[in-house]
């Protein structure tokens, strides 16, 4: 079976700290996908960004980076400098090769105080 | 950049009613899919449909639920007889060739169950 576990609820920071936003996954498959979405106080899904099971280098695009390691199972996502904009609930999913859809986490929502 | 446009934005009905969700994917995509997000909770994997047909489903998908893409261009969900507890976000999705391309997702529809 599946399972994206986000354990942090709720995250507040204030304007230009740096915050990581953490999610630990499982699957007995070898290959598989994981993604990060950002739902916006508008209430859409936007996709942040898609990592395979075979890349482990880490993804730097701008305040975004993210961090994974099939030793922890363990896709962590950080902003730096976070903006208010940043304010979000951000999810992490797994999808498995040849599946159709994504096992999501519950989310974390981030609160960036300015 | 091209998006995945939902109607309505928000909808009432009273329970017992039935409900067509509407979607229009993005227009060279193959795969669709629907997701629901009861308020607060996870987003979770309704059904996919591919080649005119559900290729995927989940438990949460059962008789009550049916799907079509009557033309080229649109993509619904109907809800044949609403129960309270369908009460939810829900998100219409696509992707393009490949199964590892990034599922879009429209911006939602609140259905709300009286």
């Amino acid at each position: 079976a599946q399972k994206v576990t986000q354990a942090q609820t709720e995250i507040s920071v204030v304007e230009k700290e740096d915050v990581t936003l953490d999610c630990v996954y499982e699957t007995r498959d070898t290959t598989y996908y994981l993604f990060w979405y950002k739902q916006p106080p508008s209430g859409e899904l936007v996709f942040l960004i898609r990592r395979n099971s075979f890349d482990e280098q880490n993804e730097i695009s701008g305040r975004y980076s993210w961090n994974f390691q099939k030793s922890t199972s363990s896709f962590n996502f950080t902003i730096t400098a976070s903006q208010v904009v940043d304010s979000a609930v951000y999810f992490c999913a797994l999808s498995l090769t040849g599946a159709n859809n994504l096992f999501f986490g519950t989310g974390t929502r981030l609160t960036v105080i300015p | 950049e091209p998006e995945v446009t939902q109607t309505p934005s928000h909808q009432v009905t009273q329970m017992g009613q039935e409900v067509i969700l509407r979607c229009v994917p993005i227009s060279n995509h193959l795969y669709f899919y629907w997701y629901r997000q009861i308020l607060g909770q996870k987003v979770e994997f309704l059904v996919s449909f591919y080649n005119n047909e559900i290729s995927e489903k989940s438990e949460i998908f059962d008789d009550q639920f049916s799907v079509e893409r009557p033309d080229g261009s649109n993509f619904t969900l109907k809800i044949r007889s609403t129960k309270l507890e369908d009460s939810a976000m829900y998100f219409c999705a696509s992707r393009g060739r490949g199964y590892v391309s990034p599922l879009h997702f429209g911006n939602g529809t609140r259905l709300t169950v009286t």
